[in-house]
């Protein structure tokens, strides 16, 4: 029972490149998002979709793209790094209704040289 | 955005103690209360997910408690043990924002000393 797959665990990049963090989850859930995690600063919301083909911004998109063309996939594009993104990000789903428990990732530990 | 508080920051207790920590939240337009625990090098797991005022989840040692009238929520371990250290997070909805995305407070690190 794989849950929240995400892909790569660690990364380290130089400021300016791109790159593409995965995560796919094997629950058919309609909700999935992007969390950062930073020292003294708790889970803070990226972006997230409430279902293939959309999506919306949560509290810190800037730098940051997604897109959600299957239920499964929900992958988050750096467009151009800088070291600010320096991060642990976790990729959650859960069902469509609030309520519904969050299933993380295990999480990619991300540094931008 | 809604301001989620949650106290202490951090916790050092013995084996054996039991301890308890807080989650204020703002009460109007309340519509559930998450919890999550998180070890180091892992991820965050449910707890529990609370929705009525004077709700009260429990899941062996641990317990939790909701008071929506006045935006909090008490979360208490009996008898700590050392796998119960962790970070506790609780997180509300913003359902005044969109889709119910949580947001999380920043967490209450509990170390248990054997």
């Amino acid at each position: 029972n794989a849950g929240v797959t995400q892909t790569p665990k660690f990364q380290v990049l130089k400021t300016g490149q791109s790159m593409t963090l995965q995560c796919a989850q094997d629950m058919n859930h309609e909700y999935m998002s992007w969390y950062r995690q930073d020292p003294g600063m708790g889970l803070r919301l990226i972006h997230y979709s409430v279902g293939a083909g959309i999506t919306d911004q949560g509290e810190v998109p800037n730098g940051y793209n997604v897109s959600r063309s299957t239920t499964e996939d929900f992958p988050l594009r750096l467009l151009s790094a800088a070291p600010s993104q320096t991060s642990v990000y976790f990729c959650a789903s859960r069902p469509g209704h609030p309520s519904a428990p969050l299933h993380f990732g295990n999480g990619t530990r991300l540094t931008v040289t | 955005i809604l301001n989620v508080e949650q106290s202490p920051q951090s916790l050092h207790v013995q084996e054996g103690d039991s301890t308890n920590f807080t989650c204020s939240f703002p009460s109007s337009n309340f519509y559930a209360l998450h919890w999550y625990r998180w070890e180091t090098a892992k991820s965050p797991e449910a707890l529990f997910v609370m929705t009525l005022n004077g709700d009260e989840k429990k899941k062996g040692r641990i317990s939790a408690t909701l008071n929506t009238k006045e935006g909090y929520s008490y979360l208490y371990i009996k008898g700590s043990q050392p796998e119960d250290s962790a970070t506790y997070l609780c997180a509300p909805p913003n359902y005044g924002g969109s889709q119910g995305n949580l947001i999380f407070g920043k967490g209450t690190k509990l170390s248990v000393k054997p």
